[in-house]
């Protein structure tokens, strides 16, 4: 256990639809990061929240959205899903301050059918 | 635009031998990479990291050697065992920004 706690692991939902992942970081932890792994894609950074306020962006899609709450936990808003949304999404969190040093959580399947 | 490239989709190697993964960059203001390993159904997990002002880092079985001319990062594994099997990403990061910049990840199998 990476301390870092995505919900739901898996979730299927039809074209159109909305969505909502939940990513719980790491206890301390003030960043929280969102990335996207397509089929034979690496990772894609969507998002970076930090105690509370956005912090950097990445390719996200204007039907994309994402917060982070005061509990420091965040949640990605996937909106008019497309076939092309189904991915693993990941969420990160680190103390912040640079050097990459993340901890992923296991991450969301999405499939859109 | 990519911007850490891993040109290697996969590699298999002899338990016992040295695995020796590649990345190459073009962002020249990168001055951190990071490796991590990623079993499936699992998240990413940092394994080794290295600083621009080195040119090499090591940690154990595991040696990451970095050519800021050439722009090249490469791993090393040695020696390698069946529960190295796994997708390793090669990552990088700018100076003052916390954004990772990931390749599209290598799978090595270590075959027994």
């Amino acid at each position: 256990d990476s301390g870092v706690t995505q919900t739901p692991k898996h979730l299927i939902t039809a074209t159109g639809q909305r969505v909502t992942l939940r990513c719980s970081p790491r206890s301390g932890d003030l960043s929280v990061y969102w990335y996207q792994q397509s089929l034979d894609q690496g990772l894609q950074f969507l998002i970076q929240y930090y105690n509370g306020e956005e912090r950097a962006k990445g390719n996200i899609l204007e039907r994309f959205s994402a917060q982070q709450f005061p509990d420091l936990h965040s949640e990605l808003n996937l909106s008019s899903l497309e076939l092309g949304d189904s991915a693993l999404y990941f969420c990160a969190s680190s103390l912040g301050g640079g050097m990459g040093g993340y901890t992923f959580g296991s991450g969301t399947r999405l499939t859109v059918v | 635009d990519q911007q850490v490239k891993q040109n290697s989709p996969s590699l298999s190697v002899q338990e016992g031998r040295i695995s020796i993964l590649n990345c190459d960059y073009t962002n020249s203001m990168f001055d951190y990479f990071l490796w991590y390993k990623k079993y499936p159904a699992e998240g990413p997990t940092f394994l080794i990291s290295i600083s621009s002002i080195k040119d090499k880092n090591e940690d154990g079985r595991f040696t990451v050697f970095l050519n800021k001319s050439a722009k090249h990062l490469s791993l090393h594994i040695v020696p390698s065992q069946p529960g190295d099997s796994a997708v390793y990403f090669c990552a990088a990061v700018q100076g003052g920004s916390e954004k990772l910049v990931f390749g599209k990840g290598t799978k090595l199998t270590v075959n027994p």
